[in-house]
């Protein structure tokens, strides 16, 4: 089983609609988690860290369920600029690297 | 300030050819890690540097990688006799540190792409 599961879509959303993707990680006592942001041919950019409460930036909410072991992240009022792959990232425990999902492919489509 | 800075951008190699990737990381950074990202895949990790200490190369997938950071700054990670499957980008991302049990934030660079024909 991979370290971090994603449905790589894509996801194609109409402007200015919500749209919400989970992803699901193996290790139980990971620590860290982040959504990371890779737009086409450049590098990937950390878009939010994921806290056990939830938390929210602009447009951007990303939510923690422990127990059932996945990562949310919700975009609202998409603009076109959102169009990007969304990367779900997890620090495995005692560890240093990160371990990345494969992305999920969003297309917002005026 | 100046990021994660990799060269070259893009490399083609004839396979069997040996290959050498640079990285150099933010200053004052002390971690360092580079990934391969396949296409249509997420980054996967290859190996870990603290300073100059290379601390974790599990990922590295055979003997024919090597990466070194000698100084604790600028690292190079060499291909040796590549094969068409090393075909990928290798990104190198640096942080501050790691701060007891919370993860510094990993900042990337702009990737080389390897094309091994």
């Amino acid at each position: 089983r991979k370290e971090v599961e994603q449905d790589p879509g894509p996801f194609n959303v109409p402007e200015g609609a919500t749209v919400a993707f989970n992803c699901t990680y193996s290790n139980s006592a990971s620590q860290s988690f982040f959504w990371y942001r890779q737009d086409c041919r450049k590098e990937p950019k950390l878009l939010m860290s994921v806290y056990s409460s939830g938390n929210e930036d602009g447009r951007f909410t990303a939510q923690l369920n422990r127990a059932s072991q996945y990562i949310s992240l919700l975009i609202r009022d998409s603009k076109l600029s959102d169009s990007a792959t969304y990367l779900c990232v997890v620090n495995p425990p005692v560890d240093n690297r990160l371990a990345f999902g494969k992305g999920n492919q969003v297309v917002v489509i005026p | 300030g100046a990021g994660v800075s990799q060269s070259p951008r893009y490399k083609v190699a004839k396979r069997g050819q040996d290959v050498a990737l640079r990285c150099d990381p933010i200053s004052g950074h002390v971690s360092l890690f580079w990934y391969q990202q396949a296409l249509g895949q997420g980054p996967e990790f290859l190996t870990y540097f603290q300073n100059e200490a290379q601390l974790d190369k599990s990922g590295l997938p055979s003997d024919r990688f090597f990466a070194e950071r000698p100084e604790g700054s600028v690292s190079t990670l060499k291909i040796q006799r590549t094969q068409q499957e090393d075909s990928a980008v290798y990104l190198c991302a640096s942080s501050l540190d790691r701060v007891d049990e919370q993860q510094e934030t990993q900042y990337f660079g702009p990737g080389t792409r390897l094309l091994v024909l």
